[in-house]
């Protein structure tokens, strides 16, 4: 069973402090790990998809990494409002759904 | 582009009553996705569909639950005679055909359902 484990739970930095959030995967065949950003009240929003170990990909401050067993999120110098929670899923190859299987998450807090 | 958009944005309903959740996709999205998001949980995935057709539903529970993405209108998710359990947030999510990988999946706010 493809599974997605997540941590820290929460993270609490201070304004400039970075800092890498972890995602563990185990699924047969990755065709994608995806991260996600959300906010309270509000859906995930889309931040990258990591194909294959060694791929890494960039937004502002934010950077993923993605091994054969997990990835990183890592935040540089983080902001107030870099703060939510972060997900993690990961897309199997097989069966051709197109199913994500999401971790429980990362809430971020940063204070300013 | 007005997005994912899911309604209504908060259901209450007792026990024993139906719910019906509605999402539109994005403008030129063909494909849609639930997933359920209970409290201290992450996101579950639900069915996936197609119009008019159900692509892969390994995530519905097998009794009350139905979807359906017609040719015409938004897709419906239905939850029969609910219960305290079904209390949750659903989330809906489109993608063009090929391009989810590529793009991700464009989420809508939820639809947080309270069974009273």
């Amino acid at each position: 069973e493809d599974q997605v484990t997540q941590s820290p739970e929460a993270l609490r930095l201070q304004e400039g402090e970075s800092s890498s959030l972890n995602c563990s995967y185990t699924v047969s065949g990755l065709r994608g790990l995806f991260w996600y950003r959300q906010d309270p009240g509000k859906g995930p929003e889309f931040l990258f998809t990591l194909y294959s170990a060694g791929e890494e990909k960039e937004k502002e401050r934010l950077k993923a990494t993605l091994t054969k067993k997990e990835s990183f999120l890592h935040i540089t110098a983080p902001k107030p409002e870099d703060s939510a929670t972060y997900l993690c899923a990961v897309q199997a190859k097989q069966g051709g759904s197109e199913k994500l299987v999401f971790g429980k998450g990362t809430k971020l807090t940063v204070n300013p | 582009n007005a997005g994912v958009m899911q309604n209504p944005r908060h259901l209450v309903r007792r026990r024993g009553q139906e719910a019906r959740l509605r999402c539109s996709p994005m403008k030129g999205h063909s494909h849609v996705y639930w997933y359920r998001q209970l409290p201290e949980e992450g996101l579950k995935f639900m069915v996936y569909l197609q119009k008019e057709n159900i692509i892969d539903e390994s995530g519905m529970p097998k009794e009350r639950f139905s979807a359906e993405f017609p040719k015409e209108g938004p897709s419906i998710l239905r939850i029969q005679q609910v219960v305290r359990g079904d209390s949750a947030a659903y989330f809906c999510a489109s993608s063009r055909p090929g391009q989810a990988a590529n793009y991700g999946y464009t989420f809508g706010s939820g639809t947080r359902l309270t069974v009273v």
